[in-house]
């Protein structure tokens, strides 16, 4: 089956502007997950939904970052009035399952944006 | 934040070598799982090892985990010219998200 997908492959913005980055994971994955990857940080955690629900947003760097899931399904990331510190590669997971007994999680390509 | 390290951070074999990757932990996990990258986009799943486990193996890799250290290794065996790539232990705790280790970048050559 399909797996999961990430759009736009690259974004270049102007500092200042909005962003959105979209996810489509694996179909009935339940989990989805948000990690972002810079040379400065590393690999770091955004943020997870359980269904449309996000228990856990401890990774999100500002009010400026927000995500959504509708459906179960699809995720978008959007990052507002957007700065040069925000380029990275923004990357999607899905996992089937989410708990103390963690699943892999498969992701996705990922987003490289760049802010100019 | 890092909660892994690993080392070395790059390593450079010759085809036919086995690899060695450590990673180093802080707290304590549920599972350790190691990814691959290549060409910095998406990540592979390699194999999960739960922490009542103390070995386990998939083809040619093979993975230790020691708790008492806060530590775990991915040994490569017979390495190919296609295991070239970026590899990153990440840990989950309590909750299912990753955190991940800082890397180690292997080139394997002919």
């Amino acid at each position: 089956g399909a797996g999961v997908s990430q759009s736009p492959s690259n974004k270049v913005t102007e500092k200042g502007k909005d962003v959105e980055l979209r996810c489509d994971p694996i179909s009935g994955h339940t989990a989805l997950y948000w990690y972002r990857q810079s040379l400065g940080q590393g690999l770091e955690f955004l943020i997870y939904f359980q269904g449309n629900s996000a228990p856990d947003k401890s990774g999100l760097p500002s009010d400026r970052f927000s995500a959504e899931r509708t459906g179960g399904s699809v995720s978008t990331l959007t990052i507002q009035r957007t700065q040069q510190e925000d380029s990275a590669v923004y990357l999607c997971a899905s996992s089937p399952w989410t708990g103390p007994s963690s699943y892999e999680q498969y992701f996705g390509p990922g987003t490289r944006l760049t802010v100019t | 934040s890092q909660q892994g390290e690993e080392d070395p951070q790059a390593l450079s074999i010759q085809e036919g070598e086995n690899a060695t990757m450590n990673c180093s932990y802080k707290t304590s996990i549920n599972n350790l799982q190691w990814y691959r990258q290549n060409s910095g986009r998406g990540l592979v799943h390699l194999i999960l090892i739960r922490s009542n486990e103390r070995e386990k193996h998939s083809g040619r890799l093979r993975v230790t985990l020691d708790t008492s250290k806060k530590s775990s290794s991915l040994l490569i065996t017979a390495s190919r010219a296609a295991d070239t790539a970026s590899y990153f232990c990440a840990m989950t705790g309590t909750a299912s998200k990753l955190t991940f280790g800082t890397g180690t970048r292997l080139q394997v050559t002919l």
